[in-house]
This record gives structure tokens, C-alpha cells and sequence, in this order.
């Protein structure tokens, strides 16, 4: 199938420290793209990339697609990073998208 | 700027009732689509479009229906409502081959009572 498994499912951090946040999937992908979304609102778009790492602000993505797999840091955490985090990643071929459950993340002072 | 706009953004509707939800993108990509998100399910997708008069069923389509009738525009059609399709509904549109990449509408709350 197309599952795509996120972990950890929550996360608390004290603000200042960095989150490791996995995604895996069970089939082949062309992309994963990463999305935050607060609570009641819509999906942000964070990062996508097919392969290798890509980085904004304190932001990295890392795909190992071979793998199936690729992971999200945040250094440096900050209040307004809290959130749910999601991992979608393509299929080679389509364009549809198949998402994870999600990470949330809860930054406090 | 690119965006994607959904109408309306809060819906009540009744059990048997038709319901229509909106979506419009100024994004000009040729691919759109139509997720509901809910709790312990996460976003699953119900149908989408590969371009104006295309329509496809995605993983959850029974009780949908879709319509594209225009580049710009992406419906969401309950024909009879029913309790059980209460979620958040959120429109995407995406890039062309190889762009792979999706953008979001705001998302629609629908209630059905």
C-alpha cells in the first residue's frame, strides 16, 4: 500500500533545543514534501525535495529514497513552531500525494 | 501572489442534503484535488484533476462527486449528505510533471446534522 508512517507521533521540546522528526514509507516515492499546520488551519508548505538534503532558515530536509525515508530537523526551537508536522510523499509516475498522520510538536518556554 | 480559496469556509448542512464546496486556484497548475481530514485518519484524498473537464477518483470517493470545469476551478459535490462526511475538507492544487509540489486552500468545516 501506500502507508506512510510518522514518528514520534508528539513531541515537547523546551524551546531552544532541536526535534528530529522521521518520516518512512512502505513503497517507492519520487518526493517527500513536508507541511506545518496549526491547529484549525490549513497546510503550509515547508520543504519538498526527491532526494539528498534541502535547507530554509533552521529547516532541513533529508531524503534517502532508496531507503524510504527522510526526516525533518528544527534547530534551534521556537514557541511558534508548535504544531502538527506532516510528511506526504509522491509516487514516480502520479501526482497525487499520500500523507502521514502527522507529528505534533509542543515548544515551551 | 498564488493562492488557492475555498468557499464557504463554514458549512451546516442537513442529512439528504446536497452540499457544494468551492475551490478556486491562481496558481495556473493543471492538477487539483480534494482531501478530508479527520482526526486518527489524517488527510485522504477523495478525488482530483488532471485539468479542466478531468475528473478522478481518489482513495475515499463514495458519496462524492467531483467536477472541473474550468482551469481555475475544482467542486466538491455531496449529493445526499450524511452525518458520517462531518470533517474538514481542504482543496489542493500542483504542479506539472516533475513539479510535484502542493499548495492548500484554507480548508472548509462541514457539519452535517
Amino acid at each position: 500500500g501506500q502507508q506512510v508512517q510518522q514518528s514520534p507521533a508528539s513531541l515537547v521540546l523546551q524551546e531552544g533545543e532541536n526535534a528530529e522528526l522521521q518520516c518512512n514509507f512502505s513503497s517507492t516515492a519520487t518526493r517527500l514534501q513536508w507541511f506545518y499546520q496549526r491547529p484549525g488551519g490549513s497546510l503550509v508548505s515547508l520543504l519538498s525535495n526527491p532526494s539528498g538534503t534541502k535547507h530554509t532558515g533552521r529547516l532541513t530536509s533529508t531524503t534517502v529514497t532508496k531507503e524510504r525515508r527522510g526526516s525533518l530537523h528544527i534547530s534551534s526551537s521556537q514557541i511558534t513552531d508548535s504544531g502538527t508536522y506532516l510528511c506526504a510523499k509522491s509516487n514516480t509516475g502520479y501526482q497525487n500525494f499520500y500523507f502521514g498522520k502527522g507529528t505534533s510538536l509542543t515548544v515551551i518556554p | 501572489e498564488a493562492a488557492v480559496t475555498q468557499s464557504p469556509r463554514n458549512k451546516v448542512a442537513v442529512t439528504g442534503g446536497k452540499v457544494t464546496l468551492s475551490c478556486n486556484q491562481t496558481n495556473n497548475h493543471n492538477n487539483m484535488y480534494w482531501y478530508r481530514q479527520d482526526t486518527g485518519h489524517g488527510l485522504r484524498l477523495i478525488h482530483y484533476s488532471y485539468g479542466a473537464g478531468s475528473t478522478e477518483k481518489g482513495d475515499i470517493p463514495d458519496g462524492y462527486k467531483a467536477s472541473r470545469p474550468s482551469q481555475e476551478n475544482f467542486s466538491l459535490i455531496l449529493e445526499l449528505a450524511t452525518p458520517s462526511q462531518t470533517s474538514v475538507y481542504f482543496c489542493a492544487s500542483g504542479g506539472d510533471w516533475g513539479g510535484y509540489e502542493q499548495y492548500f486552500g484554507p480548508g472548509t468545516r462541514l457539519t452535517v446534522l
